[in-house]
């Protein structure tokens, strides 16, 4: 059974960091691509950022670049967001993400999400 | 970035209906067109993949359709469960956007 569990989240204050983790289990990490989404209180859906299989390639939505930093570790089956200069707007439920491939990219498994909340 | 619109921001409905979400594109993503179903609390859940291409083990009431530019998620005849918030997302180019959601109330 395919399982993505985060950990990591709490509470930070405005300009701390925090690193999420997400350890897989019940697939093949490394044959994977994952995803980092998140979604502030009430609100929808963002995309936030992507790795490849063996972590030589990242790709970030622009509103996080310089300031997140993806990153896989295989031999620990764990993903990582590393979260640095955090904002208010930054609060959310973060949820990562195994993509899958057919005829398109699609994120077919989901964790339960951890909830980053930055407040003073 | 590729701006995705849902349309309507919500939608009540009854036990039994058909109903139908739309989702558009700011430009065409050819068939790269997910759809997810998200209930309060808790995680999103891939139905439609590639548009049209039902996810294993979602039901067959939901269908998807549509390329280019235009897509449309149809529930044929609502169940209790499926009072939910539904998303598209586009996987045509990064940054793989999400649509605004569209909240199906009873």
């Amino acid at each position: 059974e395919v399982q993505l569990v985060e950990s990591g989240g709490g509470l930070v204050q405005p300009g701390g960091s925090l690193r999420l983790s997400c350890a897989a289990s019940g697939f093949t990490f490394s044959s994977y691509w994952m995803h980092w989404v998140r979604q502030a209180p009430g609100k929808g859906l963002v995309w936030v950022s992507r790795i490849n299989g063996d972590g030589s390639s990242t790709t970030y939505a622009d509103s996080f670049k310089g300031r997140f930093t993806i990153s896989r570790d295989n031999a620990k089956n764990t993903l990582y967001l590393q979260m640095d200069s955090l904002r208010g707007e930054d609060t959310a439920v973060y949820y990562c993400a195994r993509t899958s491939y057919s005829s398109n990219w699609y994120q077919d498994y989901w964790g339960q999400g951890t909830l980053v909340t930055v407040s003073s | 970035d590729i701006q995705m619109t849902q349309s309507p921001s919500s939608l009540s409905a009854s036990v039994g209906d058909r109903v139908s979400i739309t989702c558009r594109a700011s430009q065409s993503i050819s068939s790269y067109l997910n759809w997810y179903q998200q209930k309060p609390g808790k995680a999103p859940k891939l139905l439609i993949y590639a548009a049209s291409s039902l996810q294993s083990g979602v039901p067959s009431r939901f269908t998807g359709s549509g390329s280019g530019t235009d897509f449309t998620l149809t529930i044929s005849s609502l169940q209790p469960e499926d009072f939910a918030s539904y998303y598209c997302q586009q996987t045509y180019s990064s940054p793989y956007t999400f649509g605004q959601g569209t909240k199906l109330e009873i």
